[in-house]
């Protein structure tokens, strides 16, 4: 079974100042790894996705993420956070099965930027 | 995601009354998707559909049905709405081309409160 846990449900930052939104998963095979973003009173956006490829995965809006194995981790980082990165955050893993790949999200984080 | 709409966007309703959410894309994906999300908890899947004659439960269909009228449509209704649905309802698509690389598509939602 998968499963994906975010260590922190609310993260405050300073314009300017480095972002990270942790994130653990587990899976009994290789997974597949996605960040959503959630803007208030929207959707959510496709950040990036790791797919077996190059570990180090970069996003829109000049976030990434990277893929470790051995910490079981895929935190999502930013050098300097700008005002318009306030929004909730979701890590998310896929699960491929016979039926199809189906989504497990994590409780979400929200980041908070103060001026 | 404009190509992927839903109405209502915000419904308030009564215990024991029945509602219905529509979901619209011009995507042209096969496969749909409803969601909903509560605090703390990111999205859970409630149904999914492959096809037009292919429907699925999710992790939480209890007292929901789905109805997948065309390619491009499918609604998610509550036959005798209580307080605990009372959440954020989002639709989905997806075009699963490559295993593991299903990325889904998000409409912006509808704000479901029963009282």
């Amino acid at each position: 079974a998968q499963s994906v846990t975010q260590l922190d449900s609310h993260v405050s930052v300073s314009e300017g100042t480095p972002v990270l939104l942790r994130c653990n998963y587990s899976s009994s095979y290789s997974p597949s790894l996605f960040w959503y973003v959630q803007h208030p009173n929207k959707g959510l956006q496709l950040l990036l996705k790791y797919t077996s490829a190059a570990t180090l995965v970069k996003g829109i809006n000049g976030f990434e993420a990277e893929f470790k194995k051995s910490e079981t981790s895929f935190h999502l980082t930013k050098p300097s956070a700008h005002m318009s990165d306030a929004a909730e955050y979701f890590c998310v893993v896929i699960r491929g099965n016979n039926a199809g790949n189906m989504l497990t999200f994590g409780g979400g984080t929200r980041l908070m930027v103060k001026p | 995601d404009a190509d992927v709409t839903q109405t209502p966007r915000n419904r308030i309703t009564k215990t024991g009354k029945r509602i219905m959410l529509e979901c619209s894309q011009t995507k042209g994906h096969d496969r749909m998707y409803w969601y909903r999300q509560d605090p703390g908890l990111g999205l859970r899947l409630i149904y999914y559909s492959f096809d037009v004659k292919d429907i699925n439960k999710g992790e939480i269909s209890d007292g929901y049905s789905v109805s997948r009228q065309a390619q491009a449509k499918f609604s998610l209704s509550l036959e005798s709405a209580i307080p605990n649905q009372t959440a954020l309802y989002f639709c989905a698509t997806s075009d699963p081309r490559g295993w593991s690389t299903d990325t889904q598509y998000f409409g912006p939602g509808t704000r479901l409160t029963v009282l």
